[in-house]
């Protein structure tokens, strides 16, 4: 069982919006660590999309962006594109466990 | 550009040994914590050890603790995981990844196998 939650899957038509959520506790996102979120294509490794406070590195579109309110985090992606089709983390830090706590995962299949 | 190159995986019988290597570049390597990350096949993603800037302070999960090893040596921008009574539950990608903005390797799969 994975520290943080989110749900196995989620599915959005091209061009639509969707909302991946990763709910946590008092002892990571709810401490206000800061959380990331990672994109997986298959047999590649994870990559950051979202890192700290909603930050976007370069090369990631502005149609990701991201939240946080009390101990849940989320990674919405507007105007879905093909390519989006992927698996995404979150992840945080957890004071309990010194260290850091990944979501179980949420597969997008676009539609 | 940050880099990250993890070596020395490979196939090993359980109750064997293992170290992992990553050789970093692109940032200033003793400014940032170190962390190890596996993924089991078709599984999610397991934070494994972390490291210190300095090296003092090092944590694990509880599955691998007094198994595995963390450590690094900042003249050679390497972080190190050493691996001990391996078992077949620990077959999986290892990334190595930096703290702070988070930059990870590729990743070496070792699979633990009779």
């Amino acid at each position: 069982q994975s520290a943080l939650t989110q749900p196995p899957s989620v599915s959005g038509a091209l061009g639509q919006r969707v909302t991946i959520s990763c709910t946590g506790s008092s002892s990571n996102i709810g401490a206000g660590y800061d959380g990331h979120w990672y994109q997986q294509f298959p047999g590649t490794s994870p990559k950051f999309i979202m890192y700290g406070n909603g930050n976007r590195p370069s090369g990631v579109p502005d149609r990701f962006s991201a939240s946080k309110s009390g101990t849940s985090a989320s990674l919405v992606i507007t105007g879905l594109q093909a390519e989006d089709e992927a698996d995404y983390y979150c992840q945080s830090y957890d004071s309990k466990l010194s260290g850091w706590v990944f979501g179980g995962g949420t597969r997008l299949t676009v539609l | 550009e940050v880099q990250l190159v993890e070596s020395g995986g490979g196939l090993v019988q359980p109750g064997g040994s293992l170290r992992l290597s990553c050789a970093a570049s692109g940032f200033t390597f003793n400014n940032y914590w170190m962390n190890w990350v596996r993924q089991a096949p078709n599984k999610g993603l397991e934070w494994v050890a972390s490291v210190k800037q300095d090296g003092s302070e090092m944590y694990y999960v509880d599955s691998v603790k007094g198994r595995f090893t963390i450590s690094r040596d900042n003249a050679m921008n390497s972080v190190y995981l050493q691996m001990s009574r391996l078992r077949v539950e620990d077959t999986a990608v290892y990334y190595c990844a930096r703290g702070g903005t988070p930059y990870w390797g590729q990743g070496t799969l070792v699979t633990v196998s009779s």
